[in-house]
């Protein structure tokens, strides 16, 4: 069964500086990799995936994640952060087998970014 | 907006009351979802439909209850709930079930059980 660890509950950083939100993962075979963004009282919203290919995904506000097999991670990255980045980051995995579509998700990563 | 639209968005009930959380999507996709979401924990899969089928029911208790009448709607009926149960309930949809397309969630359902 795959599975998705977020070592860091909170990440906190000032306004400006680089944003790094990890991300490890454990699946059978070749993965299939999000990174969703949750607002207070709001849903989950997509930010980017790894499908196959390029290692570095770029996504939505800035953010990209890269993707590195040996270290089966999907660290999430920002190089500025916004105040308006703080939120709750979850890591998702699904194995890439046509036949498994269950999706996996860690258990979040709050951000918090001072001014 | 994602596209994905739950209502209601807050819910008080009784133990012994019976409820409905309501999901509708306009996107076309063929997969829908229930995902539980308690406060310091993973989402949880509870129940997976495609093509109005239902493709999961992960160990979900007997007390919740899900309906899919058709592709742009999902319930989840709800009763005799108990305390435990309180939490958000997100409903989510994706183009097809499974491969790389991304899921698409609705806003949630802060539901409360007392």
């Amino acid at each position: 069964a795959q599975s998705v660890a977020q070592p860091e509950d909170q990440v906190n950083v000032a306004e400006g500086n680089p944003l790094t939100v990890k991300c490890t993962y454990s699946v059978s075979g070749n993965p299939y990799l999000f990174w969703y963004v949750q607002y207070p009282n709001r849903g989950l919203q997509f930010l980017l995936k790894y499908i196959t290919g390029d290692n570095l995904v770029k996504g939505s506000y800035g953010f990209e994640a890269e993707f590195n097999k040996s270290q089966t991670s999907f660290h999430l990255k920002k190089p500025s952060a916004l105040v308006s980045d703080s939120a709750l980051y979850f890591c998702a995995v699904r194995p890439s087998g046509s036949n498994d579509y269950k999706l996996s998700f860690g258990a979040g990563t709050t951000v918090t970014v001072r001014a | 907006e994602t596209g994905v639209t739950q209502t209601p968005r807050h819910l008080v009930m009784g133990m012994t009351n019976k409820k409905s959380l309501k999901c509708e999507q306009h996107l076309g996709h063929n997969a829908m979802y229930w995902y539980k979401q308690s406060a310091k924990k993973p989402l949880e899969l509870m129940f997976v439909y495609s093509l109005e089928e239902r493709v999961e029911n992960n160990s979900v208790p007997s007390r919740f209850s899900p309906e899919c009448p058709n592709s742009s709607h999902l319930f989840l009926h709800l009763h005799t709930l108990q305390p435990e149960d309180s939490a958000l309930y997100l409903c989510a949809s994706s183009q097809d079930l499974g491969g790389y397309t991304e899921a698409f969630f609705g806003q949630g359902t802060r539901l409360t059980v007392v």
